[in-house]
Formats: structure tokens, C-alpha cells, sequence
């Protein structure tokens, strides 16, 4: 079955300093790999997205990931954190659906605290 | 500005009532979502609707009823709900051509509290 594990509920890093993320998923095919991240009170806006390709993909706001196969993973990183970065972070795979179509399945999510 | 919109963004509803949460999205995509997000628990995936046609329920209790009237509208309509039913609610839309999904735009969502 289709999983998506995040291994930290939580982390605390300070600013400036860097950030990894991590990812694991469970998919017997190509997986199709997102990185969503939701602010308090709004909904999950997409950071990147790994689809083929280049292993090292960047998206928004200075972040980027790794598509590991051989580790199953996907880390989310972030050079120097900023306080605003502050929210939770949601790892996401694409795969099949029970009626033949496709879905998304989401990690449980890992909160950011940044600290001054 | 994310081009979907959730209204309301709160609702606290006792658990004879019936109520509705509303979306709508302006960016011309094709299949729309509902998400149930509770604390601490991983994002639900509740309905998917592709084309205005139904292609996806997780086993969704029947308290919970979609509705789909085109491709820019979907609403969830909520009856006898359960206190366990409290959540934020999330809309999400995406362009969906047959293949592996491409990226959700999300909703502000709905905070529901069931009393």
C-alpha cells in the first residue's frame, strides 16, 4: 500500500541556520513527489514537485529537495532558515486510486519552529 | 491569493443541524477535493471529483454529502454530524488530465466545531 512517512512531528531550528526535512514513502511504481506547506489558518500551498528527471529539484521561497530511490525519500532543505518559515510541512505522493484514477496521500506533516 | 476560496471560515453547528461548506475555484481547473485536517492526524482525503463526476470516496460517512454542480462549484453538505466530526475542512482543486496528478491549489479551509 501507498504510505508516506515523516519521521518529526516537530523541530525547532534557529534562524539562519540550515533545515532538512525528512521523507520517506512507500510506492511500488514511479512516485510523484510534492513538498506542500501550510501557515497558520490557511491552506497547504505547493513548495515543489518531483515528477522526472533531475533528482535535485528547487521550488519557492529558496527551498529544495532530493528524490532518493535507492532510500525511498525525499528531504525538503533549506539553506538558511527564516522566522517566517515558521509553519508545517507536508510531504506528498502521488499514486493510484480505487477506481483507477490517481490521488494524492499526504505525510502527517512536520512543524517548523523557528527561534530567534 | 490562491484562486479557491472556502466560505464559511468557521462554523459551529449542534449535531441535529444542517449546514453547508461552499468552494470555488477561478483557475479554470477540472477536479476538485475535499480534505478533512484534524490535530494531529495525517490529511483525509474525503471526495474527489473529476469532470463533475465523483472518481474518488474513502468511505466517507453518509453524514457528509458532496456536491458538484460544475467545475468551478463543489459543496459539502453536512447533517447529523458527530462531535469526532470537528475539523478544518480544505477544498482543493488541480488540472486533472488522466495521468499522475498534477499540484493542488488549497482553500483557506473551514474550521468546523460540532456541539
Amino acid at each position: 500500500a501507498q504510505s508516506v512517512t515523516q519521521p518529526d512531528i516537530h523541530i525547532t531550528v534557529s534562524e539562519g541556520a540550515s533545515l532538512e526535512l525528512r521523507c520517506n514513502y512507500s510506492y511500488g511504481a514511479t512516485p510523484y513527489l510534492f513538498w506542500y506547506v501550510q501557515s497558520p489558518g490557511q491552506g497547504l500551498q505547493l513548495l515543489l514537485k518531483y515528477f522526472s528527471g533531475d533528482t535535485l529539484v528547487q521550488g519557492i521561497k529558496g527551498f529544495e529537495a532530493e528524490f532518493k530511490r535507492s532510500q525511498s525519500s525525499f528531504n525538503l532543505r533549506r539553506p538558511s532558515v527564516h522566522w517566517s518559515d515558521a509553519a508545517e510541512y507536508f510531504c506528498a505522493v502521488g499514486a493510484a486510486g480505487n477506481t483507477g484514477g490517481f490521488k494524492t496521500i499526504f505525510g502527517a506533516g512536520t512543524r517548523l519552529f523557528v527561534k530567534a | 491569493e490562491t484562486g479557491v476560496t472556502q466560505t464559511p471560515r468557521h462554523l459551529v453547528m449542534g449535531m441535529t443541524n444542517k449546514k453547508s461548506l461552499k468552494c470555488e475555484q477561478h483557475l479554470g481547473h477540472n477536479a476538485m477535493y475535499w480534505y478533512k485536517q484534524s490535530a494531529k492526524k495525517p490529511l483525509e482525503l474525503m471526495f474527489v471529483y473529476s469532470l463533475e463526476e465523483r472518481v474518488e470516496n474513502n468511505s466517507v460517512p453518509s453524514r457528509f454529502s458532496p456536491e458538484c454542480p460544475n467545475s468551478s462549484h463543489l459543496f459539502l453538505h453536512l447533517h447529523t454530524l458527530q462531535p469526532e466530526d470537528s475539523a478544518l475542512y480544505l477544498c482543493a482543486s488541480s488540472q486533472d488530465n488522466g495521468g499522475p496528478l498534477g499540484e493542488q491549489y488549497f482553500g483557506p479551509g473551514t474550521r468546523l466545531t460540532v456541539t
